[in-house]
């Protein structure tokens, strides 16, 4: 178990809909990371948070967007969905930004 | 931005055998990480590793980042081992983990 919880699991939607994607991250971690795994590919860096300030973005799209809150957990938001965003989508969290970074049990999202 | 590359793509071993993945990145790095991602999808930590060498069991790990390396090293392979295994790194400007393509790994009993 690597501390980080993210919820739910799985989620199946349909196109068009919206989606929240929730993170709680180790106790004492101040930096967030979203990444994105589509099938069979790499993981994409999404975006990250440092203590409820927005640190560095990547290629996220303008349909998805995050927050993180005061008491440092994040929500990812996912709008007007399409097939292709049907992926394994990470939490990351560390301390810092320079410092170990461990990545929860992911929630598989399936677009149909 | 940093470009990691990783080798082999593949490996098939038979399980007992020995492996060495290779990891290389373009930049100089503050932070290098292994991580195993399970037939399940889950990403565990084996490695923190920005330089010098880490052994963890049958597992060990180097970086040479002066030579922008790291390789890590498997041996006595085991069908759990299977699954891909990723290198990723964070260089001394950026503030994200950029991850390799990976490298599949498959031990047949």
């Amino acid at each position: 178990d690597s501390g980080v919880t993210q919820t739910p699991k799985h989620l199946i939607t349909a196109t068009g809909q919206r989606v929240t994607l929730r993170c709680s991250p180790r106790s004492g971690d101040l930096s967030v990371y979203w990444y994105q795994q589509s099938l069979d590919q790499g993981l994409q860096f999404l975006i990250q948070y440092y203590n409820g300030e927005e640190r560095a973005k990547g290629n996220i799209l303008e349909r998805f967007s995050a927050q993180q809150f005061p008491d440092l957990h994040s929500e990812l938001n996912l709008s007007s969905l399409e097939l292709g965003d049907s992926a394994l989508y990470f939490c990351a969290s560390s301390v810092q930004s320079n410092t170990e970074a461990f990545f929860g049990q992911g929630t598989r999202l399936t677009v149909v | 931005g940093i470009q990691v590359e990783q080798s082999p793509p593949d490996l098939i071993l038979q399980e007992g055998a020995n492996s060495t993945l290779r990891c290389n990145f373009s930049d100089s790095v503050n932070n290098l990480q292994w991580f195993h991602q399970n037939p399940w999808g889950q990403l565990i930590n084996l490695f923190y590793i920005p330089s010098g060498t880490k052994q963890n069991g049958r597992l060990s790990a180097t970086t040479v980042a002066t030579e922008r390396y790291s390789l890590l090293y498997i041996s006595s392979s085991q069908t759990t081992d299977s699954g891909v295994y990723f290198c990723a790194v964070r260089n001394n400007y950026g503030q994200n983990f950029v991850f390799g393509p990976g490298t599949r790994l498959s031990v047949l009993p």
